[in-house]
């Protein structure tokens, strides 16, 4: 299993680009999230989602949108970029039986800069 | 009050040395918890879950004070391989189980 995996591992976006962070995991897993995280600080949950079809915001989801056609793709998609977006962008993903103590695998990240 | 908190450090400690990390959770209703580690510009990945009867995994202990709303990591022995942010995660009991993780307490292991 390769697990999850993101791509771009980087990327420079100018201010006002679009972009989509692709996020793919192979563990048949239910769950996806999106977190980005900021020098110094936790994670915050951008989206997530329960399973395909389904998805719901987080704690920051202004500026990006996602979908979930498929189990295995949960991509992200940022708009009008802005300064504000630049992070390292992280994808995670949990098999989600029922009962919390399952946990959850990340992607590599991807390091965003908006210039 | 922030939903799950951490002292961000950063712990310098000895190599050797013995060092305890709490996180507090304000929601009564948290469910499972978990010690995460993360190595500087990598993704985060699990350390230990941590049950209520306490649990020990090597030098590496967890425990949960569900009256007091933390829980703890205790790590003996430390190696400079333990450097790193150490993040404690929170779920919620019922609906998504969306985990909540806290900012992360940094550990500096020196020789």
């Amino acid at each position: 299993n390769a697990g999850v995996t993101q791509t771009p591992k980087f990327r420079i976006l100018k201010i006002g680009q679009s972009m989509t962070l692709q996020c793919t995991q192979d563990m048949n897993h239910n769950y996806m999230y999106w977190y980005r995280q900021d020098p110094g600080m936790g994670l915050k949950l951008i989206y997530y989602s329960v399973g395909a079809g389904i998805t719901d915001k987080g704690e920051v989801p202004n500026g990006y949108n996602v979908s979930r056609s498929t189990t295995e793709d949960f991509p992200l998609r940022l708009e009008l970029a802005a300064p504000s977006q630049t992070s390292v962008y992280f994808c995670a993903s949990r098999l989600g039986l029922a009962g919390g103590d399952n946990e959850q695998f990340f992607g590599p990240g991807t390091r965003l800069t908006v210039l | 009050r922030k939903e799950v908190e951490q002292d961000p450090g950063p712990f310098n400690v000895p190599e050797g040395a013995t060092v305890a990390f709490n996180c507090t959770y304000s929601n009564s209703a948290s469910q499972s918890f978990f010690w995460y580690r993360q190595d500087c510009r990598k993704e985060p990945k699990l350390l230990m879950s941590v049950y209520s009867s306490g649990n020990e995994d090597g030098r590496f202990t967890a425990q949960l004070n569900r009256a007091s709303q933390y829980i703890s990591l205790l790590i003996r022995d430390s190696k400079l391989s333990d450097s790193a942010t150490y993040l404690c995660v929170v779920i919620l009991s019922g609906g998504s189980y969306i985990p909540t993780f806290g900012r992360g307490t940094s550990l500096i292991v020196h020789p």
